[in-house]
C-alpha cells in the first residue's frame, strides 16, 4: 500500500528534551515537507526536500532540522523543544512537487 | 505571494442533499494545481481531488467535483449526496511546484462541513 508514515503518532515531552520525528514513504517521491499546523494559523511549511541531500527552509524553519539522507526518510528534528512547537506535525511526500501526500500526522505536547 | 481564501468557515447541509464550498486564490502565475483537502475528526488530511489550471475540463472524483474559474480565480468543491463520512474540515490548496520553495502548498483557513440526518 502506498503511504506516508509518521512516528511516533503522540509523544508528551520536556522543555529542551530533544527529540526526532521520523516520516518514511513508499512511493518513491522526490519531494518531502514537514508542515505545522496550528488553531487560527493553519498549516505551515516547516521543511521541504527536493531530493537526497537537498533540503531547504519552509516559513517556519526556527528550532527544527531536517535531513534526508535517503530517497525514502526524512525525519525533523527538534534539538531543544519549547512550548511554543507544541503542534500537529504532517510528513508529505510528492512525486513531482505537485500533488502532495499527507502522513498521518504526529501531536506533539511540550511541558 | 500567493494567497488562498475561504469564506465560510462553517457550513452543514443534510444527508443525501448537495452543498458547494467557496474558495478564491490570488496568484500572479499561470501554471499550478489546485487541490481539495479533507480533514476528518481523525486529524489525517485526505486528498479528494485535485485541478491543474491549464486544463479547462473541471475535475470530478465520484460524488465531489469542482467548479475552476481560471479567470475569476475561484475554486468551489461540490458534494453531492451528501453521507455523515463527509463531515469533516475541508481545505483548499494551492501549489506551483516551479516557484521558490520547491512544493509548499498553500492553504485556505478551512470550512467545517456538518453533514445532519
Amino acid at each position: 500500500e502506498a503511504q506516508v508514515t509518521q512516528n511516533p503518532r503522540y509523544l508528551i515531552t520536556v522543555t529542551g528534551k530533544k527529540l526526532t520525528v521520523t516520516c518514511s514513504q513508499n512511493m518513491n517521491h522526490e519531494y518531502m515537507s514537514w508542515y505545522r499546523q496550528d488553531p487560527g494559523l493553519g498549516l505551515r511549511q516547516i521543511y521541504y526536500s527536493m531530493n537526497v541531500e537537498v533540503t531547504d527552509k519552509g516559513d517556519v524553519p526556527e528550532g527544527y532540522k531536517v535531513s534526508r539522507k535517503e530517497k525514502r526518510n526524512f525525519p525533523l528534528i527538534l534539538e531543544s523543544p519549547s512550548p511554543n512547537q507544541t503542534s500537529l506535525y504532517f510528513c508529505a511526500s510528492s512525486l513531482r512537487g505537485d500533488t502532495q501526500y499527507f502522513g498521518p500526522g504526529t501531536r506533539l505536547t511540550v511541558l | 505571494a500567493q494567497t488562498v481564501t475561504q469564506s465560510q468557515p462553517e457550513m452543514s447541509v443534510q444527508e443525501a442533499e448537495t452543498v458547494t464550498l467557496s474558495c478564491t486564490y490570488d496568484t500572479s502565475e499561470n501554471n499550478y494545481y489546485l487541490f481539495w483537502y479533507k480533514q476528518p475528526p481523525s486529524r489525517q488530511m485526505i486528498l479528494v481531488i485535485r485541478q491543474e489550471a491549464y486544463k479547462q475540463q473541471n475535475a470530478t472524483e465520484n460524488r465531489f467535483s469542482v467548479n475552476f474559474q481560471k479567470a475569476a480565480k475561484s475554486f468551489s468543491l461540490k458534494i453531492s449526496d451528501s453521507q455523515l463520512g463527509d463531515t469533516a474540515m475541508y481545505f483548499c490548496a494551492f501549489v506551483n511546484p516551479l516557484t521558490g520553495g520547491g512544493n509548499k502548498l498553500t492553504f485556505g483557513t478551512g470550512t467545517q462541513l456538518k453533514v445532519e440526518l
